[in-house]
């Protein structure tokens, strides 16, 4: 299994411009979810997604949408980047909502939004 | 606002002593993850250790947890240069689901 999968690795946007950070997994989990990382920070939860067709805001949802149309993909989007969006994002998944499941990352996306 | 709050920030150690990293969480949790993350590198799970739980092993790590005071405390024995990283606590609970809400983290080096 490739597990949790993120592309681009890297992406530069002006300000104002659209984008969409791919996820994808092969575990077939139910539960992904979008961080992001800021400087020295850890991470805070963006969206995520309970299974396909599903998905519900994190602690900092604005300026992002994200859909779940199947159980591998969670795409996240950028509207109208800002600078202030600047950071490494992380997708993660997870099997079920057991308390307790062990959540898998992928590598990240690092955004730099000029 | 962050559930976890790990402290030190920074930890710097010589190869083979042993390294300890605590958190403090502010609301009830079910359970409670150690993370780590190398540089520019995703995360990767630890140990988890359960609301039930006071101490957990797992190889050269030692997980404690007090309920009362909120806290957990991660012990890394006879530490290598490999465990250079920066190690997060994440706590659930406080979200609807399995989301989890993670601390600031734990920069730790290890000098050979």
């Amino acid at each position: 299994n490739a597990g949790v999968t993120q592309t681009p690795k890297f992406q530069v946007l002006k300000t104002g411009q659209s984008m969409t950070l791919q996820c994808a997994q092969d575990m077939n989990h139910e539960y992904m979810s979008w961080y992001r990382q800021d400087p020295g920070m850890g991470l805070r939860l963006i969206h995520y997604s309970v299974g396909a067709g599903i998905t519900d805001q994190g602690e900092v949802p604005n300026g992002y949408n994200v859909s779940r149309s199947t159980t591998e993909d969670f795409p996240l989007r950028l509207l109208s980047a800002a600078p202030s969006q600047t950071s490494v994002y992380f997708c993660a998944s997870s099997y079920s909502d057991r308390v307790g499941e062990t959540q898998y990352f992928g590598p990240g996306t690092r955004l730099l939004v000029l | 606002s962050q559930q976890g709050e790990e402290d030190p920030q920074a930890l710097s150690i010589q190869e083979g002593e042993n390294a300890t990293m605590n958190c403090s969480y502010k609301t009830s949790i079910n359970n409670l993850q150690w993370y780590r993350q190398n540089s520019g590198r995703g995360l990767v799970h630890l140990i988890l250790i359960r609301s039930n739980e006071r101490e957990k092993h797992s190889g050269r790590l030692r997980v404690t947890l007090d309920t009362s005071k909120k806290s957990s405390s991660l012990l890394i024995t006879a530490s290598r240069a490999a465990d250079t990283a920066s190690y997060f606590c994440a706590t659930d609970g406080d979200n609807a689901g399995n989301m989890l809400t993670f601390g600031g983290g734990t920069r730790l080096m290890v000098k050979p």
